[in-house]
């Protein structure tokens, strides 16, 4: 069965500053990966998916994520990091063939200014 | 397009008290989920549907009932609620992952069982 872990409960960085987000996923095969962010009190708006091609996926306000397959990774990454990030990140794995989505624990986001 | 809509934002209930959250979509989808939301545990698949008619469980579907009569409703049953399904429950729909669907969100329903 698939799994998704997010190793970092909590991370705090500056305004301005870069900022990676883990996500390691358990599948046997390429599974299909997204990322999702939580705003307080809201529902959840995907950021980037991945499904094949190009290893580098873009996704809105200025997220990219690199699909590692020798280390079953699938990062999050923004090179310069708004006051407006601040959330909650939920990275998920779907396994083809089937239609469930198995989310991450998540990782919150602080920011400082 | 009014997207995933659930009803109601928040419920209290007494233990043993049923209830039916409501979902509905207006994007034509086939696909139809309901998750559960708990601090430290992320988001858990509670049942799924991959269009009218069809529904399998998830992750964590004990004490839940979903029927799928229409392409647009999904509604979640409790039939004799417990304290442990206090919760956010958030449900989503695309259209199947297998045709590259993402996963629209309702959201949410805050839900406290006492």
């Amino acid at each position: 069965a698939q799994s998704v872990t997010q190793p970092d409960i909590h991370i705090t960085v500056s305004e301005g500053a870069s900022l990676e987000l883990r996500c390691n996923y358990s599948y046997g095969a390429t599974p299909y990966l997204f990322w999702y962010v939580q705003s307080p009190g809201q529902g959840l708006q995907l950021l980037l998916k991945y499904f094949s091609g190009d290893t580098l996926v873009q996704g809105i306000k200025g997220f990219e994520a690199e699909f590692k397959r020798s280390q079953s990774s699938f990062n999050l990454r923004k090179p310069s990091v708004h006051w407006s990030d601040a959330a909650e990140y939920f990275c998920a794995v779907g396994a083809r063939g089937t239609d469930k989505l198995i989310f991450g624990t998540g990782t919150r986001l602080q920011v400082f200014p | 397009n009014a997207g995933v809509t659930q009803t109601p934002k928040f419920q209290v209930l007494k233990t043993g008290q049923s209830m039916t959250l409501q979902c509905a979509q207006d994007m034509n989808h086939e696909y139809m989920s309901w998750y559960r939301q708990d601090p430290g545990m992320g988001l858990r698949l509670i049942h799924y549907s991959v269009g009218a008619g069809i529904t399998d469980q998830g992750e964590v579907p004990n004490g839940y009932n979903v029927s799928r009569s229409t392409t647009e409703d999904f509604p979640l049953r409790l039939l004799s609620a417990a304290p442990s399904q206090t919760s956010v429950y958030f449900c989503a729909s695309s259209y199947l992952l297998a045709d590259l669907g993402e996963q629209f969100f309702g959201p949410g329903t805050r839900l406290t069982v006492l």
